[in-house]
């Protein structure tokens, strides 16, 4: 069986980092590009980053880009994701995410963790 | 970034209806599309993708059409556990997301 534990998650004061992490399980982590979705209370989703199987390549959305960095470690079958500067509109519950191989849509989610930036 | 449009925000409908959601995308997306379904306080799940298939495990009561601009989710013969809130979401560019439409119950 697929999971996905997200951990890392709390509140933090604007202008701060958090770093994400994500546990897979129940399938080859190395062999799918992996991502971040959020989604802020009572709101719509928004792809924040996406990994290569290798890490070697990243995407990012306009609103994170110099800001989120997404890793991973394939040994561990670790996602993470390290955010810096955050702001109020940062505030959202994050998705790990597993890719699917055709395109850039997810099959499998994580529980979500809560990340509340507030002074 | 290609904007997702979906309607309408909010529906009810009876058990056993046949309901349908609309997503208008603002170019063309060649049926890079999917649709999840989110129950209230979960993660979202996919259920549909290239716009028309339907992914494994997911009841044929749901099935999705639609092409260029224009896609639909239909649900036929409502059940209760269909409850949820259901975003679309291009792939055809960096992904975006629908605002949602919830499902209640009449």
């Amino acid at each position: 069986e697929v999971q996905l534990v997200e951990s890392g998650g709390g509140l933090v004061q604007p202008g701060r980092s958090l770093k994400l992490s994500c546990a897979a399980s129940g399938f080859t982590f190395s062999n799918y590009y992996m991502a971040w979705v959020r989604q802020a209370p009572k709101k719509g989703l928004e792809w924040v980053a996406t990994i290569s199987t290798s890490g070697s390549r990243t995407y990012y959305p306009d609103s994170v880009k110099g800001r989120f960095t997404i890793s991973r470690d394939n040994a561990k079958s670790s996602l993470y994701l390290q955010m810096n500067s955050l702001k109020s509109e940062d505030t959202a519950t994050y998705y790990c995410a597993r890719r699917v191989n055709y395109g850039v849509l997810f099959d499998y989610w994580g529980q979500g963790v809560m990340v509340t930036v507030s002074s | 970034d290609i904007r997702m449009t979906q309607s309408p925000a909010s529906l009810s409908a009876s058990l056993g209806e046949t309901v349908n959601i609309e997503c208008l995308a603002s170019e063309d997306i060649y049926s890079d599309l999917a649709w999840y379904q989110q129950k209230p306080g979960k993660s979202p799940q996919l259920l549909i993708y290239n716009a028309n298939s339907l992914q494994n495990g997911v009841p044929s009561r749901f099935s999705g059409s639609g092409s260029g601009t224009q896609y639909s989710l239909k649900i036929n013969s409502l059940q209760s556990e269909d409850v949820a809130t259901y975003f679309c979401q291009q792939y055809n560019n960096y992904p975006t997301f629908g605002a949602g439409t919830k499902l209640e119950l009449k």
